[in-house]
């Protein structure tokens, strides 16, 4: 079993449509929780952390349930501009610094 | 953006073969890390540095040797490089070990022949 999962889509969806994308980790130790879009033949960057309490930022919002060990993102209206991989990243704390652990990504293709 | 320059950006190179890909920074950030990524792999982690000469395995580090005697460089070798090395490999830095942020160079895109 991988130690983050996601549904590696695509998602194709409408302008302005709202899409949301989950995510499961194994490791109950994990301590902090990302997620990372990456655009084709680019390297993976920061959307946003993720919050026990939920976040949000403009148009995505982040969801945690460490009961669950479930992340989710919600984006919402979207652009053409948002059509990239997503990645769901779990953080557990190392002997010597983060040791980030990737999913495979979610890729999300937003039509006109 | 992060000051982080991977080279070469692309290579090919025969099967056998001795590859170096270089990661410099201009951060001065303590933590540098390589991954790979491949197709239904997503990234992984195949050796990172606490500190200069302060190195440690990831989770696919057979075939590949590291080594930080700066701050600001680190370096990843295939002593023989073999086909399934063939990937993009990144390289990427961090301030401090507490979660915060990691910054991704761009990618050097390897393949082996």
């Amino acid at each position: 079993r991988k130690e983050v999962e996601q549904d590696p889509g695509p998602f194709n969806v409408p302008e302005g449509a709202t899409v949301a994308f989950n995510c499961t980790y194994s490791n109950s130790a994990s301590q902090s929780f990302f997620w990372y879009r990456q655009d084709c033949r680019k390297e993976p960057k920061l959307l946003m952390s993720v919050y026990s309490s939920g976040n949000e930022d403009g148009r995505f919002t982040a969801q945690l349930n460490r009961a669950s060990q479930y992340i989710s993102l919600l984006i919402r209206d979207s652009k053409l501009s948002d059509s990239a991989t997503y990645l769901c990243v779990v953080n557990i704390l190392g002997n010597a610094g983060n040791m980030l652990t990737f999913g495979g990504g979610t890729r999300l293709m937003v039509k006109p | 953006d992060a000051g982080i320059t991977q080279s070469p950006r692309h290579k090919v190179t025969e099967t056998g073969t001795p590859v170096t890909l270089r990661c410099h920074q201009t951060e001065n950030h303590r933590y540098m890390y390589w991954y790979r990524q491949d197709p239904g792999h997503g990234l992984r982690l195949i050796h990172y540095s606490y500190g200069v000469k302060d190195t440690d395995k990831g989770e696919v580090s057979d075939g590949y040797s590291v080594s930080r005697s700066k701050t600001e460089d680190f370096l990843l070798t295939l002593e023989s490089a073999t086909s399934s090395q063939t990937s993009v490999y990144f390289c990427a830095i961090s301030e401090s070990s507490s979660g915060n942020t990691i910054y991704f160079g761009e990618g050097s895109w390897l393949t082996v022949v």
